[in-house]
């Protein structure tokens, strides 16, 4: 049974650019969560998706944007990247109810030039 | 506003050695709380939780006590091993379904 899955591994964007991740739920999960981890921080709260639409959303400008498709899969999309956002990007999938425990993946690392 | 503080690190503990990692959170109602913890290069895996005030959640050795009096989650463990080295970090979840994580405390063990 494949966990939490994301790709690619490691990306490297130049100021400016905008980046696509990627991420797959562990089966049977029907909601993705995003996570932005900085260098030596813990995890902050992105957004979260539910049945193909954003649910909630924690403090990132509108360059942080995603999307839902039908088989539960997630991206995550950053435009006009700052050197800033530079950090490891976790995706964690659930089902959607409170006592649902999160299955985090091995994260995406990119790194803005 | 809502934040979870944790002891800084690193903490270095020679093998079997007593691990506690203080956990002190600032949140409204009755969030559940969680341990997390980071392998070198992998995403972060479940330790243990608890959900209502007294709850102890337990895994692996590993032990934490929900103390809504203090507002305080420590982890604990009586004997650490090498191959627990990694970064741990405590959590809570409010009816939002957003962990709001603390900044993590590394773990060295050594043998």
């Amino acid at each position: 049974d494949a966990g939490v899955t994301q790709s690619p591994t490691h990306l490297i964007k130049t100021r400016g650019q905008q980046v696509t991740l990627r991420c797959s739920p562990k089966s049977g999960h029907d909601t993705v969560s995003w996570y932005q981890q900085a260098l030596g921080q813990g995890p902050q709260f992105i957004f979260q998706y539910y049945e193909e639409e954003e649910r909630q959303r924690g403090n990132f400008p509108d360059r942080f944007s995603g999307h839902q498709f039908p088989n539960y899969s997630s991206e995550l999309n950053v435009n006009a990247l700052l050197l800033g956002d530079s950090a490891l990007y976790l995706c964690a999938s659930s089902l959607l109810g409170v006592n649902s425990p999160l299955h985090f993946g091995n994260g995406t690392r990119l790194t803005v030039t | 506003g809502n934040s979870v503080t944790q002891m800084e690190g690193p903490v270095t503990l020679s093998e079997e050695a007593f691990l506690t990692i203080n956990c002190t959170y600032t949140a409204t109602g009755y969030p559940s709380l969680f341990w997390y913890v980071q392998y070198p290069g992998e995403g972060l895996q479940l330790l243990l939780k608890a959900t209502k005030a007294d709850d102890k959640g337990s895994n692996k050795g590993f032990e934490a006590t929900y103390r809504k009096e203090t507002t305080s989650f420590h982890l604990e463990k009586g004997s650490v091993q090498v191959s627990d080295s990694a970064v741990y970090f405590c959590a809570y979840l409010t009816g939002r379904r957003a962990l709001t994580f603390g900044s993590g405390t590394r773990l060295q063990v050594q043998p």
